[in-house]
Formats: C-alpha cells, sequence, structure tokens
C-alpha cells in the first residue's frame, strides 16, 4: 500500500537557518503530495501541494518539487522565523481515478525555532 | 465563512463506555474523512464518505467503530465499549470532493481519553 517516510525530528534550528525536511513516498500510482503544518495548539493546516512530477508547491516562503525520479518531496525554507514552530507532515492523496482523495502521512517533524 | 467544528473538544470516559464524536463540515463540502492521530501511530484514515455514503471504511480499526453522516451534512463517530487504545486525537476534514477542487480542511479535533 501507499506509504510516506519523513526524517524524524526534532529538529531545532536558529532564526534565520536554512530548513530541509527530508521526505519520500511508495504508491502505486499517481499520487498528490502535500506538506500539512500543526501549530501548537491548532488543527491541521494546508501548507503546500503538488499533484504532479516537477510540480513545485509554494507558500509562506517554503516550497517542495514533486520529485518522480526519486520519489520525494522535500520541503525547505531559505530562512526560518520563531513563527514557524511547528509539527510538519508529509502527505500523499492517490485516488486512482476515484473520488476517495484519502490522505497518508508519515511520522511528523517537530521544528523549533529559536531567536 | 465558518470552517470544520468539531464537539466535544475534549471527552473523558471510563473505559467501556461508548462515546459519540460529531463533525460538522464546511456547507456544501460533499466529501468528508475521519482520522485518528495517536502517540504511537501517528495520522491514520478511518473513514470516507461521499454525501451519506461510506465506500471506503477500511481504516476503522474493530467493529466497535462506527460512522454515519445524515442529509450530506453532519457526521458522528461512535466507539462503543472504549479501550485505552482508543484514547487519541480524532480528526475530521471536510472537501468539495471534485477532482478539480479534492483539498481536505481539518477541523480542530476531538481529545478523547479513555481512563
Amino acid at each position: 500500500g501507499d506509504s510516506v517516510t519523513q526524517m524524524e525530528g526534532p529538529v531545532t534550528l536558529s532564526e534565520e537557518a536554512f530548513l530541509t525536511i527530508n521526505c519520500t513516498y511508495t504508491a502505486t500510482g499517481y499520487p498528490s503530495l502535500f506538506w500539512y503544518v500543526q501549530y501548537p495548539g491548532e488543527g491541521l493546516q494546508l501548507l503546500l501541494k503538488a499533484t504532479k512530477a516537477d510540480d513545485k508547491g509554494s507558500n509562506k516562503g517554503f516550497e517542495a518539487t514533486y520529485r518522480k525520479e526519486t520519489t520525494s518531496f522535500h520541503l525547505e525554507k531559505g530562512s526560518v522565523q520563531v513563527s514557524d514552530s511547528a509539527v510538519y507532515f508529509c502527505a500523499l492523496s492517490d485516488s486512482r481515478g476515484g473520488s476517495n482523495y484519502k490522505l497518508t502521512f508519515g511520522k511528523g517533524t517537530l521544528l523549533t525555532v529559536n531567536p | 465563512g465558518a470552517g470544520v467544528s468539531q464537539s466535544p473538544s475534549n471527552k473523558v470516559t471510563e473505559k467501556g463506555k461508548d462515546v459519540e464524536l460529531r463533525c460538522d463540515p464546511i456547507s456544501g463540502h460533499t466529501a468528508l474523512y475521519w482520522y485518528r492521530q495517536s502517540l504511537g501511530q501517528g495520522l491514520e484514515f478511518l473513514i470516507y464518505f461521499q454525501g451519506n455514503s461510506a465506500p471506503d471504511k477500511s481504516g476503522l480499526p474493530s467493529d466497535r467503530f462506527s460512522a454515519e453522516r445524515t442529509g450530506g451534512s453532519v457526521s458522528t463517530l461512535t466507539i462503543q465499549r472504549t479501550q485505552q487504545e482508543d484514547s487519541a486525537v480524532y480528526l475530521c476534514a471536510s472537501s468539495p470532493g471534485r477532482r478539480t477542487s479534492y483539498e481536505q480542511y481539518f477541523g480542530p479535533g476531538t481529545r478523547l481519553t479513555v481512563t
């Protein structure tokens, strides 16, 4: 079945540091890929997505590129802020032509950014 | 507009009792999903509704778990004879459910503690 593997945390960075959170996936079809973020005390929010190979999703300074050849969707940000401290989840969805877009999530990576 | 709401936000119950968790999706969203977030298992899919039908119940962990959706809107997840391993945060998400628009919007979750 489908699966997502992301780097284990926690990740601790200083403000303005470069961030990479690795994510690789296994899927039999052609999934869409997502990064979700969960800020402390809040619900899951979609951060960015990519629906086909070589697409780049971007939002709030974060970027991730759908790499089919390496089955990866690594999250990057050039300069993190304290406000980026959160848990980040990589996820995939493959409806296989139907209407069920259920998400398969990675385990999550806790990011802490210190001033 | 209003987002996905869930109630109660917190529920503490004794082992063996039944509980009902409620989800109010975004108006007009035809697709509704339940997920469970626990420390040991991460984020897991439970069940998918399209309208009032549940074509995918594959994530329900046992026959103690059931869910229904009425009027293409509100959904209730019921856990009978709760066990300690049912303790988790139960998340609901809704989506327009269209091929061109399938992004899921998550509610804040219900934290269930079984004592």
